[in-house]
């Protein structure tokens, strides 16, 4: 079972309030990875980190921004939240020396 | 460009047969190839990977078929199980590293 964990697991929200969405994980990796998901649809990469203090932009663009202060540590912080960020996001990591990256639970997003 | 696609949205198979996921890549120079499952409510979990110097690679009541000539990969699942129920992806490094691409994913469902 891989130690990555995302809080909350489900959050609804009012519009433009600003929300972080928390993920981390225990294995020691180097690289952190965003997705956002709409429900039975495939992954799209908002946000991705090399190691501390690398924060890079994914395929699908994002209002999105992360930090990586920590290794253990990768944020994620919507400042204005809007129904259109109504999805499902995930959180995963990978260590530089395998392919296969592990996944968080996911954090379902509600925006009203 | 680089694409991964799934050919069927949804499979519904009875319980004990064989089930057969489809996917199919365009990006020729993709080198690594990985199996999700996703159930509902949680994050992908990592199935079976092949890499592209192999053509067959078996796991626990699962095999994967990578046919480069057609770029074609496929996911057969012996005695399916209700808990096989799952939505499936497939993902491909794109670029050299841990980047995947991953495709729409195919709804399994098993009949008891």
């Amino acid at each position: 079972e891989a130690d990555i964990y995302q809080t909350p697991r489900y959050l609804v929200i009012g519009t433009g309030k600003k929300i972080t969405l928390e993920c981390s994980q225990t294995m020691g990796h180097d690289k952190m990875y965003w997705y956002q998901q709409d429900p039975g649809m495939e992954l799209h990469l908002i946000h991705y980190s090399y190691g501390v203090n690398s924060t890079e932009k994914g395929d699908l663009s994002s209002e999105s921004t992360v930090s990586r202060i920590r290794t253990e540590h990768f944020p994620l912080t919507l400042e204005s939240a809007r129904p259109s960020h109504t999805s499902q996001y995930l959180c995963a990591s990978s260590d530089p020396n395998i392919q296969e990256q592990f996944f968080g639970p996911g954090t379902r997003l509600t925006v009203l | 460009g680089e694409s991964v696609g799934l050919h069927l949205p949804t499979l519904s198979v009875q319980e004990g047969d064989n089930s057969i996921i489809n996917c199919a890549y365009s990006n020729s120079a993709s080198d690594y190839f990985i199996w999700y499952k996703q159930e509902s409510g949680k994050g992908p979990q990592f199935i079976i990977d092949i890499r592209s110097n192999m053509d067959k690679r078996q796991g626990q009541r699962v095999t994967v078929l990578l046919n480069k000539t057609v770029k074609h990969l496929s996911l057969q699942i012996a005695a399916t199980q209700p808990g096989d129920s799952a939505v499936y992806f497939c993902a491909e490094t794109r670029n050299a590293g841990n980047m995947l691409t991953f495709g729409g994913g195919t709804r399994l469902m098993v009949k008891p």
